[in-house]
C-alpha cells in the first residue's frame, strides 16, 4: 500500500540553523501539506501546496518558513533560523486532488532545537 | 475562538463497551468532518469523514454530524484494546485544516 515517508525521523540542531525536512508523498496525489504537533498539543496546520504553489498557509507559516517540490517526488519544509520553540513533530500529509480530505499523513520527523 | 474543541479525556473503558467521543466546532461554514486516529508518537490515520449532517458508518465506527448545534461526534462499537489511542476531530476551509486536541481513549482487555 502507497504511503507517504519522511526523512530524517529525529533532527537535532542548534538554535539560528537552518533545517529542511524532506517528505515524499504518494505518487498520484496533487496536494501536499506540512502540520506540526508540539509535544502534548494539537496538531496545528501550517501550509498546503498544489500546483507546485501555496494553496493556503496559517500564522504560523512565517517568513522563516518555506516549502518547495524541487523534483517529481520531493517535498520539503525549511525552516531558516530555528528557535526553541520550532522543537516539535512535523508531519506530511498529500491527497488526492479530487479527495482532498483523505489526507494520508507521513510517521512525522522530530525536530529538537538545542 | 478555537475552530474546534474536542475534550481531551482520558477516557477509559472495558473492552466491548460502546465509546462516544466528541467535538464542537465554530463556524457554520463548516462542511467537512474528519475523524482521525492517532497512535504515539505516529502520524495521524484518517479512519473517516462526512460532508455536512447525517450518520456515516464503517464497521465497527460511525460518525454523526448535527450542523444545528455544531457537535461532531464519533461512536465506536464493541471497543477492541487495539482502538486505544488519541482520537482526533478535524474540519477545514478550502485547504486550510483545523484539528481538535485530540481524546485519549483506553480500551482495558
Amino acid at each position: 500500500e502507497p504511503e507517504v515517508t519522511q526523512t530524517p525521523s529525529h533532527q537535532v540542531t542548534q538554535m539560528g540553523q537552518e533545517v529542511i525536512l524532506r517528505c515524499v508523498p504518494i505518487s498520484n496525489h496533487l496536494y501536499f501539506y506540512w502540520y506540526r504537533q508540539i509535544l502534548g498539543q494539537k496538531v496545528e496546520f501550517l501550509v498546503s501546496f498544489y500546483n507546485n504553489e501555496i494553496s493556503e498557509k496559517s500564522e504560523i507559516f512565517d517568513d522563516q518558513f518555506s516549502v518547495e517540490r524541487p523534483d517529481g517526488s520531493n517535498f520539503t519544509l525549511k525552516i531558516r533560523s530555528t528557535k526553541l520553540e520550532d522543537s516539535a513533530m512535523y508531519f506530511c500529509a498529500s491527497s488526492p486532488h479530487d479527495r482532498v480530505h483523505e489526507q494520508f499523513f507521513g510517521p512525522g520527523t522530530r525536530l529538537t532545537v538545542l | 475562538q478555537k475552530e474546534v474543541e474536542q475534550d481531551p479525556g482520558p477516557l477509559s473503558v472495558p473492552e466491548g463497551a460502546i465509546v462516544s467521543l466528541n467535538c464542537t466546532y465554530s463556524n457554520s461554514a463548516f462542511q467537512y468532518f474528519m475523524w482521525y486516529r492517532q497512535y504515539s508518537r505516529k502520524g495521524p490515520e484518517l479512519l473517516m469523514y462526512t460532508y455536512s449532517s447525517g450518520n456515516k458508518e464503517d464497521g465497527r465506527f460511525t460518525a454523526q454530524v448535527d450542523k444545528s448545534s455544531k457537535y461532531i461526534s464519533l461512536f465506536i462499537r464493541d471497543s477492541q484494546p487495539s482502538d486505544s489511542a488519541t482520537y482526533l476531530c478535524a474540519t477545514n476551509t478550502g485547504n486550510q485544516f483545523y484539528f481538535g486536541t485530540g481524546t485519549s481513549l483506553t480500551v482495558i482487555p
